[in-house]
């Protein structure tokens, strides 16, 4: 059973573009946490999605930051006209039911905007 | 004052010491998480606690509900067990994060 499967796992932007993160759960997951981690910060929640729901957004961005979990294929983490403050490691992790489950972590996306 | 406070923030220990890394939180929680995150940056799940006490091979984790502290234990420690542990706790959909100590064991 693959875990967790992030890509790409490095991604270099230009300020303006766009940037756009995929998470593929484990099988069997049908929930998607997105996380950030700053430089030298910590990791702050962003977003919880199930199958076509976005359940909770309180840690989005209120601009430029959108996610989806489509019925079929990966979660996708989209950043519009990158910033260089949006240069951070972007995790994803999956549950299989709800949030009461332990949640499997993905081995991060790090995203540099120049 | 942060939600989730670790301690300490950083921790040296010759190989074979036992380790503790403190955990308190300040909001009525669902769970508790610790994590690994290794100097590559990836994120492993170690323990997700809501009571007691969880064993897993050389770690253990404790959590008093009550006092809102848990603890993170590691025995006989290895330089492998170098790494950035994290707690986190849950309140509903979201996950609050501590920290971090950075664990250095050296051989």
């Amino acid at each position: 059973n693959a875990g967790v499967m992030q890509n790409p796992r490095h991604l270099v932007r230009r300020r303006g573009q766009e940037a756009r993160l995929r998470c593929s759960p484990m099988k069997g997951h049908s929930h998607v946490y997105w996380y950030r981690q700053l430089p030298e910060e910590g990791l702050k929640f962003m977003v919880y999605l199930q199958k076509e729901n976005i359940i909770d957004e309180s840690g989005m961005p209120k601009e430029r930051f959108s996610a989806e979990f489509p019925k079929e294929g990966p979660s996708i983490l989209r950043i519009q006209q990158v910033v260089r403050g949006d240069s951070a490691a972007y995790f994803c992790a999956s549950s299989p039911t709800d949030t009461y489950y332990e949640q499997y972590f993905g081995p991060g996306t790090r995203l540099t905007v120049t | 004052k942060n939600e989730v406070e670790q301690s300490p923030q950083n921790l040296t220990a010759q190989e074979g010491e036992f380790i503790t890394i403190n955990c308190s939180y300040s909001v009525g929680i669902s769970a508790l998480h610790w994590l690994q995150q290794h100097p590559g940056g990836g994120i492993v799940s170690l323990f997700m606690l809501s009571s007691g006490k969880k064993k897993h091979g050389r770690l253990i984790a404790t959590i008093n509900i009550q006092e809102k502290h848990s603890s993170l234990h590691i025995t006989a420690s290895h330089p492998r067990d170098s790494a950035v542990y994290i707690c986190a706790v849950r309140l509903g959909n979201d996950m609050r994060f501590g920290a971090g100590t950075r664990l250095t064991v050296k051989p």
